[in-house]
């Protein structure tokens, strides 16, 4: 029983590239969340989604980040023109299609972002 | 929105010895507190969660109780082991459903 699957595990990026992230739900999930953390810091949340929805958006930044999950294959993060203060390790979490509230979410081992 | 604080940032116990964490939210409507054990260079793990409508679990050497009066919850660690160590995050969801995380503990226990 796989759990949630992240790649890559590691990300090298030039300060202007691009940074796609991926994500697969543990089997049986349909609920994403994407979280950042930053060095030595808690985690924040980024964005909720469903196949195909976004539900909650509310804590990505305004530009350079999109998310989805789409119908078919892994949830996406992407980063847009990568600055370095987007250097940070970022989780995805899924949880199991019942009510959002307190569904138990189940984390990822993340993607180290690391911006030169 | 869900405001989460935690304490203390770092805790060092020996060995066999007992760690308490500290957690107090803001929402009054979240209604589920998970504890998260993060090692280094991992994802976080979930370790025990409780509802709303308890006010303690327990499992095996780990604990956790709820004052939902008083707006705060505490994670147990009982005999503490060196597999122990790492950095533990409460969490509360807000009035969305959304996980808002505590700052993180620290946790070094020395043999």
């Amino acid at each position: 029983n796989a759990g949630v699957m992240q790649n890559p595990r590691h990300l090298v990026r030039r300060r202007g590239q691009e940074a796609r992230l991926r994500c697969s739900p543990m089997k049986g999930h349909s609920h994403v969340y994407w979280y950042r953390q930053l060095p030595e810091e808690g985690l924040k949340f980024m964005v909720y989604l469903q196949k195909e929805n976004i539900i909650d958006e509310s804590g990505m930044p305004k530009e350079r980040f999109s998310a989805e999950f789409p119908k078919e294959g892994p949830s996406i993060l992407r980063i847009q023109q990568v600055v370095r203060g987007d250097s940070a390790a970022y989780f995805c979490a899924s949880s199991p299609p019942t009510s959002a509230s307190t569904d138990t979410q189940y984390f990822g081992p993340g993607t180290r972002l690391t911006v030169l | 929105g869900e405001n989460v604080e935690q304490h203390p940032s770092t805790l060092s116990v020996q060995e066999g010895d007992s760690a308490v964490i500290k957690c107090t939210y803001s929402d009054s409507a979240s209604n589920y507190f998970p504890w998260y054990k993060q090692e280094l260079g991992k994802g976080p793990q979930l370790i025990i969660d409780i509802r709303s409508n308890v006010g303690e679990k327990k499992d095996q050497r780990i604990a956790v109780t709820l004052n939902k009066t008083a707006k705060h919850f505490s994670l147990h660690i009982t005999e503490t082991q060196p597999e122990d160590s790492a950095v533990y995050f409460c969490a509360a969801t807000d009035s969305w459903g959304k996980l808002q995380f505590g700052a993180g503990t620290q946790v070094v226990v020395t043999p």
